[in-house]
């Protein structure tokens, strides 16, 4: 079976400074999508980047990208010149395999502070 | 223009109780979820229909019975409120075999049980 796994339950930056959130999955698929989601306190899901694991070159969106590595399993996102809005909690997810959903971790409340 | 849209998005109820939750896409998209998310946020996949056909229904158990008239809407109504069914439970909706399989989320119902 699938899992997802953060390690880091809560995270704090500075404004404008750089955080990285790790995540790390398990899966015998070889084809397969992995997501991060932003939800802030107004409870809204929101996706922030996503990957395709047979594309090698690392996703980007703006001020966010990710850290692809296929063979250790590992998803990991850069927010790079963090701003206040960025506060919320942030989830890696996989999809894969047969079935159409989505496989969460536990979810990393990044604090970004003034 | 709210591409999925869920109602009520608060729900307060007595044990025992049945209620019912509605969702709507307007993407086009033909394949719709229920997750539910518990009070430590953890996100857990509850069912999934493709062009109104049931294709996930995890371990729920079955006082939870989802609907869908058509392939825009996805209803889910719970018989029985207990205490434990508190939580926020959320739609989504995605194309299947879409731009990577990205599911779009609606804004999140959450139920409360007294």
């Amino acid at each position: 079976a699938q899992t997802v796994t953060q390690s880091q339950p809560e995270m704090s930056v500075q404004e404008a400074e750089t955080v990285t959130l790790s995540c790390t999955y398990d899966t015998s698929e070889s084809n397969y999508y992995l997501f991060w989601y932003k939800q802030p306190p107004s409870r809204q899901m929101i996706l922030v980047i996503r990957q395709e694991a047979y594309k090698q070159q690392n996703a980007t969106e703006n001020r966010f990208s990710v850290n692809f590595q296929k063979a250790a399993k590992s998803f990991s996102l850069k927010i790079s010149d963090s701003q206040l809005g960025d506060t919320a909690m942030y989830f890696c997810a996989f999809k894969g395999g047969a079935t159409n959903k989505l496989i969460f971790g536990t979810g990393t409340l990044l604090a970004v502070q003034p | 223009d709210t591409a999925v849209s869920q109602t009520p998005k608060y729900l307060v109820t007595q044990m025992g109780n049945d209620k019912s939750i509605k969702c709507e896409q307007n993407l086009g998209h033909d394949t719709m979820y229920w997750y539910k998310q518990d009070s430590k946020k953890f996100l857990k996949i509850m069912f999934s229909y493709n062009n109104k056909e049931l294709i996930i229904n995890e371990t729920v158990p079955n006082r939870f019975s989802p609907k869908s008239p058509d392939k825009a809407h996805l209803n889910l109504h719970i018989n029985s409120l207990e205490l434990g069914d508190s939580a926020v439970y959320f739609c989504a909706s995605t194309l299947a075999g879409g731009y990577q399989e990205t599911q779009y989320f609606g804004p999140g119902t959450r139920l409360l049980v007294l």
